[in-house]
């Protein structure tokens, strides 16, 4: 089945311990990238990868980091959470960034 | 300025008639796409339709179709025939620039609520 998954899909955590979210797509797209949902605002993009070692900034990049090592995997880390990055988090992929992309369950995170 | 601008933040519709979701963009670009997408309340998010700049023809994907006047800067969203399951948060987004343009802007969304 194809589909993007994220790990974990929900996470409590404290202030300034280092966080990793993974995401995985088994449709081997070059494409993926990562949004933030906040009520009010829709989802803004954090950071996008047009393929392999090639990642660039989105809207929101402050405060997170990504690699992308492999096709199929775009880990979104945060170093040092901070209350602020308290959020419903997803990652999506696609051949390129349209017609479409497919987006994974999502990953609610929050930090204390 | 917001690039992407949603001005209902609520919607009420009558089963099985059809309902208009408002869309207007900003943009200097001459080459861009627009979105939308549906997030049921279960959270996922769903791919609905896609235009871009350049296509002659409104885009149309089974019962949604995009109205898309690109002088007004307009994309709006028309489902037809709703159903209690239209009944969701909608998002309209926006990707700028050329072909190699890879960033996504979004709207704050409109949530549809569809009536029996």
């Amino acid at each position: 089945e194809a589909q993007v998954t994220q790990n974990p899909r929900y996470l409590i955590t404290v202030t300034g311990k280092k966080l990793t979210v993974t995401c995985s797509q088994n449709m081997n797209h070059e494409y993926m990238s990562w949004y933030r949902q906040d009520p009010g605002l829709g989802l803004r993009q954090i950071y996008y990868s047009m393929n392999v070692e090639v990642t660039d900034k989105g809207d929101v990049p402050e405060g997170y980091k990504v690699s992308r090592k492999e096709k199929r995997n775009f880990p979104l880390i945060l170093e040092s959470p901070s209350p602020n990055q308290t959020s419903l988090y997803f990652c999506a992929s696609g051949e390129r960034l349209w017609p479409e992309q497919y987006f994974g369950p999502g990953t609610r995170l929050t930090v204390t | 300025a917001q690039k992407i601008t949603q001005t209902q933040p609520g919607m009420f519709v009558q089963e099985k008639e059809a309902v208009t979701l408002d869309c207007t963009y900003d943009t200097s670009d001459q080459s861009y796409g627009l979105f939308w997408y549906k997030q049921p309340s279960s959270g996922e998010m769903i791919f609905l339709i896609y235009q871009g700049s350049y296509d002659e023809q409104n885009a149309t994907e089974g019962r949604y179709s995009l109205n898309f006047q690109k002088a007004r800067k307009s994309a709006n969203l028309v489902i037809s025939a709703s159903q209690l399951g239209d009944s969701a948060m909608y998002f309209c987004a926006m990707r700028e620039g050329s072909e190699y343009g890879n960033k996504l802007v979004f709207g704050a969304g409109t949530i549809l609520r569809v009536k029996s």
